[in-house]
């Protein structure tokens, strides 16, 4: 089955600092994946849309300089959260779809990030 | 109205009974649906998907879909107290967009 790798799983840092997270399909090419950010006890939202070799798509209301995405490769992308704020302490998830398989959706394991 | 929605719950039932969760979405034109299980602080797993009208059974769980009322939804026989989790179901509307829906609680009781 398609595996969806996802580091670091948690991460703590200092306000004004910048994180980056990564995520890797580990069996498979991915030319999309997609960032969701999670609030505790709320529904998962997406932020954006990230495309192998192209700008990322972001959903509206996300800070696109402030929420970089980078897909340099089919199986990398890698999502860095700049000047980070605590109100940025979130759960954050990729997932990765396996070619055009209806069900392939694959969730990364989520990074919880703390902004401290 | 909210592209999918869903009852929060919790949704509470018995250990063995059968558990049964809801999700309407509003644009006709959506072509699959699936159904996501998320365990508290942890990333969804995908437990069913659909694109057809009527049954699909998988194990324990069956997810029923009504095109024409815009209605999905996940069947759970013989639950178990590990079936306690929030019930994400999502959506791939006309537009290729993927929508979740808010999540339903279901507690399963000893």
């Amino acid at each position: 089955g398609a595996v969806v790798s996802q580091h670091p799983s948690w991460v703590i840092c200092k306000s004004g600092t910048s994180v980056k997270i990564e995520c890797r399909s580990l069996d498979f090419q991915a030319t999309t994946m997609f960032w969701y950010r999670q609030f505790p006890k709320q529904s998962l939202m997406l932020m954006a849309t990230s495309n192998e070799g192209s700008k990322a798509t972001y959903e509206q209301g996300v800070e696109k300089d402030k929420f970089l995405i980078n897909h340099a490769s089919l199986t990398l992308s890698t999502l860095t959260v700049t000047s980070a704020h605590p109100e940025d302490s979130s759960f954050y998830i990729c997932s990765a779809r396996k070619g055009q398989e209806l069900g392939g959706y694959t969730f990364g394991s989520g990074t919880r990030l703390t902004v401290v | 109205q909210k592209e999918v929605e869903q009852n929060s719950g919790p949704l509470s039932v018995p250990e063995g009974a059968i558990a049964s969760l809801n999700c309407t979405y509003s644009d006709r034109g959506s072509q699959s649906f699936f159904w996501y299980r998320q365990y508290s602080g942890k990333s969804p797993e995908l437990i069913m998907f659909i694109y057809s009208n009527g049954d699909k059974e998988d194990g324990r769980f069956t997810a029923q879909l009504n095109k024409a009322s815009q209605y999905v939804s996940l069947l759970i026989r013989d639950s178990q107290p590990s079936d306690s989790a929030t019930y994400l179901c999502a959506v791939r509307t006309a537009g290729q967009n993927f929508v979740f829906g808010p999540g339903t609680r279901l507690s399963v009781l000893p």
